[in-house]
C-alpha cells in the first residue's frame, strides 16, 4: 500500500490529453515539493518533473507538472506512441521522514 | 554529467547478506548539497525508497526496512554502499542508486540499475 495514491492505469490516443493524478497527506503533498518520473520496461526511472512543475533540460514542454492542496497531477499533451511507460510522483514525507513513491501509473496510447 | 553505476552480485542465498555499491563518477560525493539514495523495484512492482544518505554521513531509512538495511558512504573512493542482512526471496528486486537534492526532494540522476536475485 503506497503511501501515494496514484491510478493503475490510463490511457489516451495520439495527440490527445492525459492526466494522471497522484493524492498525498498533508505530511507530504500538502507540504513538500511533488516530483514525476518515467519509467520505460527494463530502464532506470527518469525525472521529468520535480518542485511541482518545473522541468529538467530536455524534457519537453507536453508534460507539466502541478500541485494543489494534497494532491498532484502530471498533464501530457500531443500524446506520442513513444510516451507510454509507467509514470511515478514522489515526494518526501515529514511524518515518516523518508521518501515516498506512488503506486505508478501504466500509460497506454492507443 | 555526473553518473552513477550499480555494481552487486547478481544472485544471492536466502539469509545472506546483500552488498550493493554504487560509484559516483564525472562528480563529487562531497557536495553539502546532494545526497544519495537507494530505491528498488521488485519484478512487475513500483518503486520502494529504501534509504538515502548525506556526504557527512546522515542517513534515513524506510522504516520497514530499517533493521536489515544499511546504507553508507566512502568519500575516499566516490561511493556510496547498500548493505542488506538475512535476505529472502522478497528483496528480489532491481536495486537503483540516485542522487538527490536537499529541498528539492526529488532524484535527478539514477543509476542504470543492477538485479539481485535471492534464491535457496
Amino acid at each position: 500500500q503506497s503511501v501515494l495514491t496514484q491510478p493503475p492505469s490510463v490511457s489516451a490516443a495520439p495527440g490527445q490529453k492525459v492526466t494522471i493524478s497522484c493524492s498525498g497527506s498533508s505530511s507530504n503533498i500538502g507540504n513538500k515539493y511533488v516530483s514525476w518520473y518515467q519509467q520505460f520496461p527494463g530502464t532506470a526511472p527518469k525525472l521529468l518533473i520535480y518542485e511541482n512543475d518545473r522541468r529538467p533540460s530536455g524534457i519537453p514542454d507536453r508534460f507539466s507538472g502541478s500541485k494543489s492542496g494534497t494532491s498532484a497531477t502530471l498533464d501530457i499533451t500531443g500524446l506520442q506512441t513513444g510516451d507510454e511507460a509507467d509514470y511515478y510522483c514522489g515526494t518526501w514525507d515529514s511524518s515518516l521522514s523518508i521518501g515516498v513513491f506512488g503506486g505508478g501509473t501504466k500509460l497506454t496510447v492507443l | 554529467q555526473l553518473q552513477l553505476q550499480e555494481s552487486g552480485p547478481g544472485l544471492v542465498k536466502t539469509s545472506e547478506t546483500l552488498s550493493l555499491t554504487c560509484t559516483v563518477s564525472s562528480g563529487s560525493i562531497t557536495s553539502r548539497t546532494f545526497y544519495w539514495g537507494w530505491i528498488r523495484q521488485p519484478p512487475g512492482k513500483g518503486l520502494e525508497w529504501i534509504a538515502i544518505i548525506y556526504s557527512n554521513g546522515g542517513t534515513y531509512y524506510s522504516p520497514s526496512l530499517r533493521s536489515r538495511f544499511t546504507i553508507s558512504v566512502d568519500t575516499s573512493k566516490n561511493q556510496f554502499s547498500l548493505k542488506v542482512t538475512s535476505v529472502t526471496a522478497a528483496d528480489t528486486a532491481a536495486y537503483y542508486c540516485a542522487r538527490g537534492e536537499h529541498g528539492v526532494d526529488a532524484f535527478d540522476i539514477w543509476g542504470q540499475g543492477t538485479k539481485v536475485t535471492v534464491s535457496s
